[in-house]
């Protein structure tokens, strides 16, 4: 159960587009279309933005986008704005009914 | 309104016990799996149970397996975790979870439950 691998930062100009990374195993994020994506603002609970790798909840911003290649999800966020400034975590489903998130990425919109 | 709410978090010695609570409100709570997601000051998330909704399956993290259990009460919408032999790295704010359904997301949280294991 080793956490997903994210960068630990990112950021970008209001308007541009990032996309964070969330890396691994074929033992997780490869083996299940079951990657979701979270947004976590200073002393909050965290939100969820993408679930089942690529489907938005209603309510989440079509500016969030996810998507997945082998053992790699990918969230992108589009037109950055200054209230998308927070963390975000990828988790994954792992088999047995056990779950691992991503190691966080800190995004400043600069 | 959907609302989860989570009790029982405090100050507890090293190698004590402590049994912290969630109760749901606005929700068929016997149709879903709930979850615990803790989170250490400063760092990341770390998921730490889940359990389905009929507490027939259950799922534990490694660093927590053999010293707590998550629990259910359908009649009382509560999700419970109980746990043992505390340690100094189980320091977190506690946040209880719901899954959105078979998709294995969770997609209501609680404020969550402080829980601060120090001697």
């Amino acid at each position: 159960q080793s956490a997903l691998t994210q960068p630990a930062s990112l950021s970008g100009s209001p308007g541009q587009s990032i996309t964070i990374s969330c890396t691994g195993t074929s033992s997780d994020v490869g083996s299940y279309n079951l990657v979701s994506w979270y947004q976590q603002h200073p002393g909050k609970a965290p939100k969820l933005l993408i679930y089942e790798d690529s489907k938005r909840p209603s309510g989440v911003s079509n500016r969030f986008s996810g998507s997945k290649s082998g053992n790699t999800a990918s969230l992108t966020i589009s037109g950055l704005q200054a209230e998308d400034e927070s963390d975000f975590y990828c988790c994954s489903y792992a088999g047995s009914r056990t779950y691992v998130f991503g190691t966080g990425t800190k995004v400043t919109v600069l | 309104q959907v609302q989860l709410v989570e009790s029982g978090g405090g100050v507890v010695q090293p190698g004590r016990s402590l049994r912290v609570s969630c109760a749901a409100s606005g929700i068929s709570f016997n149709t879903f799996g709930m979850n615990w997601v803790r989170q250490a000051p400063g760092k990341g998330l770390e998921w730490v149970a889940g359990i389905s909704y009929d507490e027939n399956n259950k799922g534990y993290a490694d660093s927590v397996k053999g010293r707590f259990t998550i629990s259910r009460d359908n009649s009382e919408n509560t999700v419970y975790l109980q746990m043992n032999s505390l340690r100094a790295d189980d320091t977190a704010v506690y946040f209880c979870t719901k899954d959105l359904g078979p998709g294995g997301a969770f997609d209501i949280w609680g404020q969550g439950t402080t829980v601060n294991v120090s001697s």
